[in-house]
């Protein structure tokens, strides 16, 4: 069974950091484009950022480039954002989701599994 | 940036047939994807390349797309199928390269 496990969320003030860790299992982790996508309390979907299987590519949101990294561990099956200079507009939560197509090397396939999701909360 | 436009809200009698456009510039060229999220729940992809289902989808989820609409049906709506629904799309040439629709919150009556 797939599965998506997002940690690292909490209370941080503005202009704080913050990592976010999603632990996969139940597939072969290091064979898939991963991504994170956020939802602000009562708003819609945001996709933030995605990593290509070998952590070769990266890809972000315009709004969190320069703050925000994605990462990889594939011995680990962990995916992470490491967040820095977070902002009060950063507040979501924060999913962990898999890309459907294993192998390939271009990203934009739609995401088939997401995690329960973390929330981050960018208050003073 | 690319841009999809969800009408906020579809009412629906049970048993009855849902319709939730996406709308976007020549949206038919490319490949729509529809979430269902339900209230403190991750999204569930339910449609993808335009009408593709998932295992364990129900066959009463269909999808369509051209032209400027992208069009995600539900038919024979059971309670159960309340919830917000998302389009997306991925442009390259956009800023988010993910896009995602403004959500549709569909209530069954």
């Amino acid at each position: 069974e797939v599965q998506l496990v997002e940690s690292g969320g909490g209370l941080v003030q503005p202009g704080g950091s913050l990592r976010l860790s999603c632990a996969a299992s139940g597939f072969t982790f290091s064979s898939y484009w991963m991504s994170w996508v956020r939802q602000a309390p009562g708003k819609g979907l945001e996709w933030v950022a995605n990593i290509k299987q070998d952590g070769s590519e990266k890809y972000y949101v315009d709004s969190v480039k320069g703050r925000f990294t994605i990462s990889r561990d594939n011995a680990k099956n962990s995916l992470y954002l490491q967040m820095n200079s977070l902002r009060a507009e950063d507040t979501a939560v924060y999913y962990c989701a898999r890309d459907l197509t294993p192998f390939i090397a271009v990203a934009g396939t739609p995401l088939d599994y997401w995690g329960q999701g973390t929330l981050v909360t960018v208050s003073s | 940036s690319y841009v999809l436009t969800q009408p906020p809200s579809v009412s629906v009698a049970p048993g009855k047939t849902a319709r939730i456009t996406c709308g976007g510039n020549n949206i038919g060229s490319k490949s729509v994807h529809w979430y269902q999220q339900k209230p403190g729940q991750a999204p569930v992809l339910v449609i993808y390349y335009d009408s593709d289902r998932p295992s364990g989808i129900p066959e009463r989820f269909s999808g369509s797309n051209s032209g400027n609409t992208a069009t995600l049906t539900i038919s024979r709506v059971e309670a159960g199928d309340e919830a917000d629904y998302y389009c997306q799309v991925w442009d390259s040439s956009s800023d988010p390269f993910y896009v995602f629709g403004t959500g549709t919150k569909v209530t069954v009556l």
